[in-house]
Order: C-alpha cells, then structure tokens, then sequence
C-alpha cells in the first residue's frame, strides 16, 4: 500500500537531537488534545494526551505543550532515536462533538539520521 | 494493553466484489469506529456504533455498511467495491478511562483492481 507519509511536511533530525512537531488545532471549544505515532505500515499508536485545564504534560522522552490563546500544540522529543521515525499527528475532541469523534491532523513525518 | 485486531491485513479485490472487513476488540468498550486513510487526506471516519446493532454515518458512509451483532465484533462492508475505495482501512475502538482517546488496529491494507 501507499505509504501514508506521502506528501506530509517533514521534519528531519539528527539520532540524539530533541525533535518538535507542531499542530495548530481548528476548534477553540475543543478540551482534549492527543498525539499519536504511526510508523510505516501499521495503525496508529497512542503517545499522550493532554486536557485543556493543562498546559504541559510529560512522559517518557516526550512532553507536551498546549497553547490556548494561538490553539497551538506541540510534541517534542528528548534525544530522539531512529525508532522514532514516524509520521506524528495530532488529534483534538470537544465536548458536545460526536461521540467518540476526534478531528485529526494530517500529520508531520519525523526522519531521524543516524 | 488494549487490543483491536484487523483480521486481514492485505486484501486485493476485484471491481464489483462484494469485501468483508472484520474488526474485533478484546476490551469490552462500547464505541467502534471505522476510518479510512488516504495519503494528504489524513483519517476520514467512515461510519462507527455506540452499542451493539446501533450505527452512526461519519463523514464518508457513502459505498459502505457497517454490522455490529456482538459488541467486541464491527464489521465494514462494501457492497460492491470500486477502485477508489483503494485505501488502507483503521478500525478503533474508545476506551472511557482517559478520555476520548481513541485506539487503533493495524489496518487493512486494500486494493481494488
């Protein structure tokens, strides 16, 4: 199949660099934001969530930034590895919406140089 | 861990079959969904079910079914493929523990010649 990482903004970093994807959100009403991770091939992975009551969120290597004036939010990566060679792409939800509906980005692909 | 299995991961059909998609969850959650991804159109929901032999229309139904007799099983449908429906295909599931965060299969990889 076509890779879905096809026409995607990309970013390239070197293996050990901290990497930073951005994702500008549509919906100010919108209260919950995710990131996932797809590599090639396969279906899309969860890496983290933040709600709108916070505005950073940390986890193994990766945190999350949320900013609410600008509905921008952004990804970065500690010491990134070549595993983490991916296409990333944000997801916002607001309450009210379709159940279950979240509206995704189109998404970013992270190339990682050894 | 949740767990949403895609039973066919590559499929090649002919213009016209009749193809079955088969999704199966394992964690007792409500809320299936399927989407179809396209490269530079991102995820487009197909169609997704609330409780067993319940559906909704998401954004793209037009061409496809859906079938929900058990609760852990969704099932997409075209009735009779096309090429533009040529696509890889996500099926995912809701978990309520964390919010509207939404879990996702492996995908099916399909090809309509």
């Amino acid at each position: 199949g076509e890779s879905v990482g096809l026409h995607l903004p990309t970013l390239s970093v070197q293996e050990g660099d901290n990497s930073i994807i951005n994702c500008a959100y549509s919906n100010s009403a919108s209260d919950y934001f995710i990131w996932y991770k797809q590599e090639s091939g396969k279906g899309p992975q969860f890496i983290i969530d933040i709600r709108s009551n916070m505005d950073k969120r940390q986890g193994q290597r990766v945190t999350v930034l949320l900013n609410k004036t600008v509905k921008h939010l952004s990804l970065q990566i500690a010491a990134t590895q070549p595993g983490d060679s991916a296409v990333y792409f944000c997801a916002e939800n607001f309450y009210g919406g379709s159940q279950g509906n979240l509206i995704f980005g189109k998404g970013t692909k992270l190339s990682v140089k050894p | 861990d949740v767990k949403v299995t895609q039973s066919s991961r590559y499929l090649v059909k002919r213009t016209g079959e009749k193809v079955f998609l088969e999704c199966v969850q394992d964690m007792d959650h409500e809320n299936m969904f399927w989407y179809r991804q396209d490269p530079g159109l991102g995820l487009r929901l197909i169609y997704f079910s609330y409780d067993v032999k319940m559906k909704e229309k998401g954004d793209i139904p037009e061409g496809y079914s859906v079938s929900r007799e058990k609760k852990e099983r969704f099932s997409l449908i075209l009735e009779s493929a096309s090429t533009n429906q040529t696509s890889m295909y996500l099926c995912a599931t809701l978990t309520e523990f964390s919010g509207n965060t939404i879990y996702f299969g492996e995908g099916s990889w399909l090809t309509v010649v």
